[in-house]
């Protein structure tokens, strides 16, 4: 059974970066994709972009496009997403999750809340 | 990218059926049978019930069913059961290797 658990919460504040690791088990780590979605508090769902685990290649919203970097250590089967100069829009539960191409995703990880204020 | 329309809410009492549009353009929704389907409950991650337009993971009940027409994508919910309440967001594949979600739907029962 695949596992991705993710790291804990952060708070930063405006104009700082914050980098979410996400450790995914059960299952080889460079087939599929992995996916990072975001949810605003009381708000939907927001795709961020997707990371290739096996090339490195990654694809971004164009929200995102400049502030949003996903990269992987196969090494320790870990994915991470960089978010930098944080607004207090960005506060956020962030979710990566491992999909297929046809960007459905089977699973989850818990989720991780990163608040920015000053 | 915006995100594609869905109503903000349904409802419907048990057993009844409940039908969720998710309404793209010819760019998205319409250009592609990427479209997947999600339930959320509060405070817990999403799950997948339909992808591909029509499919079903393993494990979920064929109550949950998609289609698509043109630019709009439709999920019903058929025999409504009290632990179907929840948000559901759909997902289609938008081009350029990216995704957009719905805006999302509750559904009360």
């Amino acid at each position: 059974q695949v596992q991705l658990v993710q790291s804990g919460a952060e708070v930063k504040k405006p104009g700082a970066s914050v980098k979410v690791s996400c450790k995914a088990s059960g299952d080889a780590f460079t087939s599929n994709y992995m996916y990072w979605v975001r949810q605003a508090p009381g708000q939907g769902l927001e795709w961020m972009g997707r990371l290739n685990p096996s090339s490195g290649d990654a694809n971004y919203a164009q929200k995102f496009q400049g502030r949003v970097t996903m990269t992987r250590d196969t090494s320790i089967s870990t994915a991470y997403m960089e978010l930098t100069r944080l607004r207090s829009d960005d506060t956020a539960v962030y979710y990566c999750a491992k999909g297929r191409s046809s960007g459905w995703c089977d699973y989850w990880g818990q989720g991780t809340l990163v608040t920015v204020s000053s | 990218q915006s995100a594609l329309t869905q109503p903000r809410s349904v409802s419907g009492s048990p057993g009844q059926s409940v039908t969720i549009s998710c309404t793209g353009t010819i760019s998205d929704v319409g250009a592609y049978n990427y479209l997947s389907w999600y339930q959320q409950h509060p405070g817990k991650a999403p799950k997948v019930i339909i992808y591909d337009v029509s499919q079903r993971p393993s494990g979920v009940p064929d109550r949950f069913s998609g289609s698509k027409s043109g630019n709009t994508a439709s999920l019903t919910i058929s025999g409504l059961q009290a632990e179907d309440e929840a948000d559901y967001y759909c997902c289609s594949y938008a081009g350029s290797y990216t995704f957009v979600f719905g805006t999302g739907t509750m559904v009360t029962v």
